[in-house]
């Protein structure tokens, strides 16, 4: 089976650093995504890691460690619009067979960004 | 370039009913994916298409089920509806189903079982 932890819940300051962790354990590995969803929204991508090591895109960064089952996303200097939840997502081997993947969501985490 | 579109954005059914929701993936996308999100939760996998096949499939009952036509557009059919159905049902494009691909959501479809 598979399962993914994430906070539910984190408040940071407009122009700090956060870091959101996420722990999963999965059957099989395929990728682990991070998407941003703001309230009402659908989620949008924002970094996708498959091999060991930090992805840097702009004020993102995400990283991974396999053997761990953690990665965490870290957001830098943060603007009001970042306030949104945080979905963390690993593919993985689906159920119907070989060949074929399904994308595991985490609960999500809700971010709030006060001024 | 329009991005992924869903229809209808918002339905109500009663219990028992069968409802069809509708997905037109990005222009040059070959593959959908599904999926259900309750509110709160993150979103849980249902299906995913590429070129007209099954290529995923979540862990839900037979009640549910979907196809994908030649032009990649793809339903998602849910029969016997039950009120737990009721949920935003969030369809996904991308261009491959394998590697290193990005997934491109919908606004989603806003399901009410009564």
């Amino acid at each position: 089976g598979q399962n993914i932890d994430q906070p539910t819940e984190m408040t940071a300051t407009e122009g700090a650093i956060v870091q959101i962790n996420c722990t999963y354990q999965t059957s099989g590995f395929n990728g682990l995504f991070w998407y941003q969803q703001h309230a009402g929204e659908a989620p949008t991508f924002l970094s996708y890691n498959v091999l060991d090591g930090l992805e840097e895109k702009g004020r993102f960064s995400s990283f991974l460690s396999r053997s761990k089952g953690y990665s965490y996303l870290l957001l830098k200097e943060l603007q009001m619009k970042d306030s949104a939840s945080y979905l963390c997502a690993v593919r993985a081997p689906s159920y119907s067979g070989a060949g074929s993947y399904q994308l595991t969501f985490g609960k999500g985490t809700k971010l709030s960004v006060i001024p | 370039d329009a991005g992924v579109t869903q229809s209808p954005t918002h339905l109500i059914k009663t219990r028992g009913q069968h409802v069809t929701l509708r997905c037109s993936p990005i222009s040059g996308h070959k593959s959908v994916s599904w999926y259900q999100q309750v509110l709160g939760q993150g979103p849980q996998f249902i299906f995913q298409y590429y070129e007209k096949e099954e290529r995923g499939r979540g862990n839900f009952p037979d009640r549910f089920s979907a196809r994908q036509f030649p032009n990649y557009s793809s339903e998602l059919n849910v029969n016997a509806l039950l009120l737990g159905d009721s949920a935003l049902y969030l369809c996904a494009s991308s261009l491959v189903w394998q590697g290193a691909y990005e997934q491109y959501f919908g606004p989603g479809t806003r399901l009410t079982v009564t």
